[in-house]
């Protein structure tokens, strides 16, 4: 079965510090991957997504960036956060077709002071 | 517009009543219509699927699509305290690329008191 694992669970970072979450997906060859962040009130804001290794799509222009430096490996970065940054983060994997809906990680739950 | 509206709530019932939950949407390409279920601090989890119009049922949960109001409902019979979290519908088209991603609801919280 499939499996999708995202780390941490929480994080703590002071302002202008590197960001690095990460999520892996198990059981399933060449998924749809996506990262989003949900603000409380604000719902779910899709930020990256991707097709294939290398190909990043971004939905909002912003202090962070994707990479997908293997098929099932999604990671999200910021080389300075901001304030602003803070939330919680989904990952997500579908298999690509309209029918099959995501599947998403446990999410994590960023706080920048 | 937006392309799906759902009102946020927060909706509280008493355990056993029936609860109504529901999202419009503006895109007449939608052809798949979801149901995710959150609890508090995890993922949205898939509760319901449904292709094009019509009703579906699973157990105490029934999700209804009318195509042609642009209206989508789920439906809880006889709440439990367990029911308590935020469920959000998401719909998509068969288009591909960009357009094809699931477009989310912002979710209704609802509280099940017993």
């Amino acid at each position: 079965s499939q499996t999708i694992h995202q780390w941490p669970a929480t994080l703590v970072q002071p302002v202008g510090s590197p960001l690095s979450l990460e999520c892996t997906v198990e059981g399933t060859s060449n998924p749809n991957l996506y990262w989003y962040r949900q603000a409380a009130g604000r719902g779910l804001q899709l930020l990256f997504y991707s097709v294939g290794i290398g190909q990043i799509s971004s939905e909002v222009p912003q202090n962070l960036s994707a990479s997908r430096p293997q098929d099932r490996q999604f990671i999200l970065s910021s080389k300075k956060l901001l304030l602003s940054d803070s939330g919680f983060y989904l990952c997500a994997w579908s298999s690509g077709t309209a029918a099959s809906g995501y599947t998403f990680g446990s999410g994590t739950r960023l706080t920048v002071v | 517009q937006k392309e799906v509206e759902q009102d946020p709530g927060p909706l509280s019932v008493p355990e056993g009543a029936i609860v109504s939950l529901n999202c419009t949407y503006s895109n007449s390409a939608f052809q798949y219509f979801m149901w995710y279920r959150q609890y508090s601090r995890k993922g949205p989890e898939l509760l319901m699927y449904t292709y094009s119009s019509g009703n579906k049922e699973d157990g105490r949960f029934t999700a209804q699509v009318d195509k042609s109001s642009k209206y989508i409902s789920l439906f809880i019979r006889d709440s439990q305290p367990s029911d308590s979290a935020t469920y959000l519908c998401a719909m998509n088209s068969l288009r591909g690329g960009s357009q094809g991603n699931l477009i989310f609801g912002k979710g209704t919280k609802l509280s099940v008191k017993p």
